[in-house]
């Protein structure tokens, strides 16, 4: 079946790099997003890596992807106090036209 | 102003009521979604549609109906809304050729 597991929260100090991390079960899946959603607010593409790929980066993000072990993570260097949000990992499994969506991660960043 | 837009943005509303949600879309995306958000569980897909006259349901469709009056225009119905339809509604969008999904501002509903 199709499942997307992160971890419920992380906490990081300004300033230092968060991580966030993602399981996914379907190996055919052709994109794999992260998407922020700020409080009170609509969920916003920060970035998308597309299956041949193993990484990306754009900007403060770098997103890694591990295909064999089914693992994506979301790398933010330098973060910020304005970085605090949820972070939703999404697979689109190949041959479907729909996105499965993980629990979210909040993330907390405290001085 | 936003390409997705969602109306009304809160609702309370009490058990057995008919609640419709409207969403509108400025991007030209031919695919429009309906999820819901409950706290620890993500987002799931309530509704999907393709084109106008395409309907599709998603993994939690069970007292909820559709409308796509329009390429720009989605809207969803609770026909008699219950206490555990309260949740965080999302709209979304996406082009066919990217599938790659922009999202509404969200309607946080209510029932009491």
């Amino acid at each position: 079946g199709e499942d997307v597991e992160q971890s419920l929260f992380l906490s990081v100090r300004e300033g230092d790099s968060s991580v966030i991390n993602c399981t996914y079960t379907d190996s055919s899946s052709t994109y794999l997003y992260w998407y922020k959603q700020e409080p009170g607010a609509g969920l916003q593409l920060l970035t998308y890596i597309f299956s041949n790929m193993d990484m990306k980066q754009d900007q403060r993000l770098t997103v890694l992807l591990n295909k064999k072990d089914k693992h994506l993570s979301l790398r933010i260097a330098d973060t910020q106090t304005g970085d605090s949000a949820i972070y939703f990992c999404a697979e689109k499994p190949g041959g479907y036209n729909k996105l499965i969506f993980g629990a979210g991660t909040r993330l907390a960043v405290h001085p | 102003d936003a390409d997705v837009t969602q109306t009304p943005r809160n609702r309370i509303t009490k058990t057995g009521k008919r609640i419709m949600l409207e969403c509108s879309q400025t991007k030209g995306h031919d695919r429009m979604y309906w999820y819901r958000q409950d706290p620890g569980l993500g987002l799931r897909l309530i509704y999907y549609s393709f084109d106008v006259k395409d309907i599709n349901k998603g993994e939690i469709s069970d007292g909820y109906s559709v409308s796509r009056q329009a390429q720009a225009k989605f809207s969803l119905s609770l026909e008699s809304a219950i206490p555990n339809q309260t949740a965080l509604y999302f709209c979304a969008t996406s082009a066919s050729d990217t599938d790659t999904q922009y999202f509404g501002p969200g309607t946080r509903l209510t029932v009491l």
